[in-house]
């Protein structure tokens, strides 16, 4: 199994400038879940889908982020318009379902925005 | 909100030590505790989950406690490698399926 997939694994971009996160979960898996993670405020939990439908996007910071899962197999996190305090590491993360199933994690994109 | 708290932060032993990991949250009602490995640059590796019906979890060296009532879990680490240099870090998961994550222990076993 390849697990989850994340591209690309390093980004650097200009404050201003939109950025697209891409995560593949692990094939069979319902949920989907996108983390941040910073040195300041840890691991958080920014949305989560299960079967392709958003849930809960209360974790999302600001409208200038958004998330969409056009099918099982795939999802976006996308920034618009960056700002330097959005660099942090983002996680994608799956699991089976929602109710006591471990959550597998993805390699992380790294984000820097100048 | 559910809070959850590692202490300590950081943690050196050398190798052999046993190691214990502390955790705590403040809302008993969890659906259950998860305890993750992460490597410096990697993403996080499920170690173990403790479902909220269950006291503890174990596999291979690693045994994981869970005790609602005073919010507390443990991580225990028996004969420690140089391997297990890691951050380990717990979440708790709430009613709402989402993970509440501490800050971590960074842990060094020294060879």
């Amino acid at each position: 199994d390849a697990g989850v997939i994340q591209s690309p694994r390093h980004e650097v971009t200009e404050m201003g400038q939109e950025v697209t996160l891409r995560c593949k979960p692990i094939s069979g898996h319902n949920s989907l879940f996108w983390y941040r993670q910073t040195m300041m405020r840890g691991l958080e939990l920014l949305i989560y889908f299960n079967n392709n439908v958003p849930i809960d996007d209360s974790g999302m910071p600001e409208d200038r982020f958004s998330a969409k899962m056009p099918n099982a197999s795939f999802s976006t996190l996308k920034i618009q318009p960056s700002e330097p305090r959005d660099s942090a590491v983002y996680f994608c993360a799956s699991s089976w379902g929602l109710a006591d199933e471990t959550q597998y994690f993805g390699p992380g994109t790294r984000l820097l925005v100048l | 909100k559910q809070e959850v708290t590692q202490i300590p932060a950081a943690l050196s032993v050398p190798e052999g030590e046993n190691l214990v990991l502390n955790c705590s949250f403040t809302d008993s009602a969890i659906y259950n505790l998860q305890w993750f490995r992460q490597d410096p640059g990697k993403g996080l590796t499920s170690l173990l989950l403790i479902q909220s019906s269950q006291r503890e979890q174990t596999s291979g060296r690693l045994n994981a406690s869970l005790d609602k009532s005073s919010g507390r879990s443990t991580l225990y680490i028996a004969a420690s490698q140089p391997g297990d240099s890691a951050t380990y870090l717990c979440a708790a998961s709430s009613n709402d399926y989402k993970l509440s994550f501490g800050a971590g222990t960074t842990v060094t076993v020294r060879a």
